[in-house]
């Protein structure tokens, strides 16, 4: 059964960097032709896709993001990350990672999430 | 970017009833592979979201028959044939036609 785990602060300084990683179990990231989501939910709101990148190192990035985003694998680990810097009260939400299975965004399995806050 | 417009946004049901949610692109969803991407997610109350439709039609692994995916160019449904209390939750359709992919605001089913 795949499982993804997401971890890291719930609390961020506005300006900050937000740094998340999730974690897969079974499934490996070095033998699969997936890609592999951050999605994000503010509180209260709907869900807003934030990135995905590939186990070539390939990545596509929301525009309203680019410059600030990065999503990075670390095959040795099994485990990609979200990086997200210059974070203001606006990128306060519930962070998903999701496995993409097929080509079209078809996120078979997801993390239970984990909520950032960015304050002061 | 492709914008994703959902009706009705609340939806009370009755079990046993069907339901409909409408799902509008702002431009066709259409691949140049024939296929129309388009998916179908529910969220149930403090969950995860779960993948219930993918491609416009195909219901992924373990979903009831009663959920079912249609629609082309810029025009989507979702319908239930008979709701359970289990279906309540908010539905989310989402674009996957070109970057960056997009959801609807949501419809929240409730009974």
């Amino acid at each position: 059964q795949v499982r993804l785990q997401e971890s890291g602060p719930g609390l961020v300084r506005p300006s900050g960097t937000l740094s998340l990683t999730c974690g897969v179990s079974g499934d490996s990231l070095k033998n699969n032709d997936n890609w592999w989501a951050w999605v994000r939910q503010p509180p209260g709101k709907g869900l807003e896709w934030i990135g995905e990148i590939h186990h070539s190192g390939s990545t596509n990035y929301h525009p309203s993001l680019e410059g600030r985003v990065t999503i990075s694998m670390d095959k040795s680990h099994n485990e990609f990350s979200l990086r997200l810097t210059s974070v203001t009260a606006a990128d306060t939400a519930l962070y998903f990672c999701a496995r993409d299975i097929l080509v079209g965004a078809v996120y078979d399995v997801w993390g239970q999430g984990t909520m950032v806050t960015v304050s002061s | 970017e492709i914008v994703m417009t959902q009706s009705p946004r609340s939806l009370p049901v009755t079990p046993g009833e069907p339901a409909s949610i409408s799902c509008w692109s702002s431009q066709s969803l259409l691949q140049t592979d024939g296929i129309h991407y388009l998916e179908w997610y529910l969220q149930k109350p403090g969950k995860s979201p779960q993948l219930l439709i993918y491609s416009t039609s195909t219901r992924a692994s373990g979903v009831p028959d009663r959920f079912t995916g249609s629609g082309s160019g810029t025009d989507f449904t979702l319908r239930i044939s008979r709701v359970e209390t289990e279906d309540v939750g908010v539905y989310y359709c989402m674009q996957a036609r070109q970057g960056p992919y997009t959801f609807g605001q949501g419809t929240k089913l409730e009974i």
